[in-house]
């Protein structure tokens, strides 16, 4: 099992609707999570970050964390063309950030 | 400078050569991490760095990987005696101290070996 798993996609949804992105970890001491946008060829960039239960809005962006069930979630509402990237989910316990294989999503005109 | 910044942008190697990649953080950043990324994978982590020193190298894949930041700067990881399967994004991210939100990545090296 890996540590942080995502549903590799591609996850395609049409412009304005709203995407759903999902993470699981297996690590119940992690203490921060992130979602990492990466577009084809370009680094990684930070989109959000949370680090206790519920939900946290920037923008359109949504990122829910249940500790619980170990799952974190990114909704991105009203999605463009240009949120057309690979989204990265990554948590970190002490120090060390875990990232998954990330889903690639494409939001179609 | 302004950002992470980390050369060569590219790297062709024969089988066998050695190669040095640099990475120069953000000034000030305790915090510096190698990740390797395959085509199609997130990010691996390989090493971590405290200031200059290396916390934690588990994720280095043999010994021909080496990693140092002799001054708690600017950082090198070098690949000794190339393989195939080290063709590969080397990305180096750096943040402000220990335990802290926000990773800042470099633009990455991408490493071709023939």
């Amino acid at each position: 099992q890996k540590e942080v798993e995502q549903n590799s996609g591609p996850l395609s949804v049409p412009e304005g609707a709203i995407a759903s992105l999902n993470c699981t970890y297996s690590d119940r001491g992690s203490q921060s999570f992130f979602w990492y946008r990466q577009y084809s060829g370009k680094s990684p960039e930070l989109i959000m970050s949370i680090y206790s239960n519920g939900d946290k809005e920037d923008g359109r962006f949504t990122a829910q964390l249940n500790k619980a069930s170990q799952y974190v979630s990114l909704l991105i509402r009203d999605s463009q063309p240009s949120d057309s990237a690979t989204y990265l989910c990554a948590v970190r316990g002490t120090y060390k950030y875990i990232f998954g294989t990330g889903t690639r999503l494409k939001v179609l005109a | 400078g302004a950002g992470v910044s980390q050369s060569p942008r590219y790297k062709v190697a024969k089988r066998g050569q050695d190669v040095a990649l640099r990475c120069d953080p953000i000034s000030g950043h305790v915090s510096l991490f190698w990740y390797q990324q395959a085509l199609g994978q997130g990010p691996e982590f390989l090493t971590y760095f405290q200031n200059e020193a290396q916390l934690d190298k588990s994720g280095l894949p043999s010994d021909r990987f080496f990693a140092e930041r002799p001054e708690g700067s600017v950082s090198t990881l070098k690949i000794q005696r190339t393989q195939q399967e080290d063709s590969a994004v080397y990305l180096c991210a750096s943040s402000v101290t220990t335990g802290s939100g926000e990773l800042f990545f470099g633009e990455g090296s991408r490493l071709t070996v023939l």
